[in-house]
């Protein structure tokens, strides 16, 4: 199993300003995925990012609010940008391996608050 | 429609018992994977368990076992000897097809042990 290392695990954070949040994983991983989880909600999926590749963002996510770096197969970087307090969540990345539907772990989260 | 359903918002389980929470789920794709993750209060998410859709047999994982009902589109996730530090919330989450696809998440159980 992969270990995907997170960081920071919270932040507080003014209004306006940003965030990048970090995932190494200790082992090379094809595609890495990242989650929102907004307070009292389920997972969220914000964006898929690929080595070489821009990252796949789903409805309601867009490039400019969420800029993703994927400069290798081991690394990921997912920044908030001009936060608002309605960015207050837990930012999880997962990282998958191989061909056919595996395990996918993750990382050990990001509690985010905007004040 | 969704795509995994957990009924149960919440369910209380006496300490050394068992538990079952529900999941079901709803796909057109023959090849699929079924997971749980146990979230604690810090946020993590926990891998518990992994069915795939062509597995005959049901998963185990020491004292974690995936009740699978194909055709009833059912993965139910069983609990045995509960102990207090199962307190936590549960999700169930599918990934469609074969490759790296992300994971489609349930609204979770929270799930609390009483002594």
């Amino acid at each position: 199993s992969a270990v995907i290392s997170q960081k920071p695990s919270r932040d507080i954070c003014q209004r306006g300003t940003s965030l990048t949040i970090q995932c190494q994983v200790d082992s090379q991983v094809t595609m890495m995925f990242w989650y929102r989880q907004q307070p009292g909600q389920s997972l969220t999926l914000i964006a898929t990012a690929n080595q070489g590749s821009e990252a796949t963002y789903e409805s309601g996510f867009v490039i400019d609010k969420f800029p993703i770096s994927r400069p290798n197969l081991t690394f990921s970087t997912l920044t908030v940008s001009n936060m608002s307090p309605e960015d207050s969540s837990i930012y999880l990345c997962s990282g998958g391996q191989g061909e056919t539907n595996e395990k996918l772990f993750f990382g050990s989260g990001t509690q985010l608050s905007v004040l | 429609a969704q795509k995994i359903t957990q009924t149960q918002p919440g369910m209380f389980v006496q300490e050394k018992e068992a538990v079952t929470l529900d999941c079901t789920y709803d796909t057109s794709d023959q090849s699929y994977g079924l997971f749980w993750y146990k979230q604690p209060s810090s946020g993590e998410m926990i891998f518990l368990i992994y069915q795939g859709s062509y597995d005959e047999q049901n998963a185990t994982e020491g004292r974690y076992s995936l009740n699978f009902q194909k055709a009833r589109k059912s993965a139910n996730l069983v609990i045995s000897a509960s102990q207090l530090g199962d307190s936590a919330m549960y999700f169930c989450a599918m990934r469609e097809g074969r490759g790296n696809t992300p994971l489609v998440f349930g609204k979770g159980t929270r799930l609390s042990v009483i002594a």
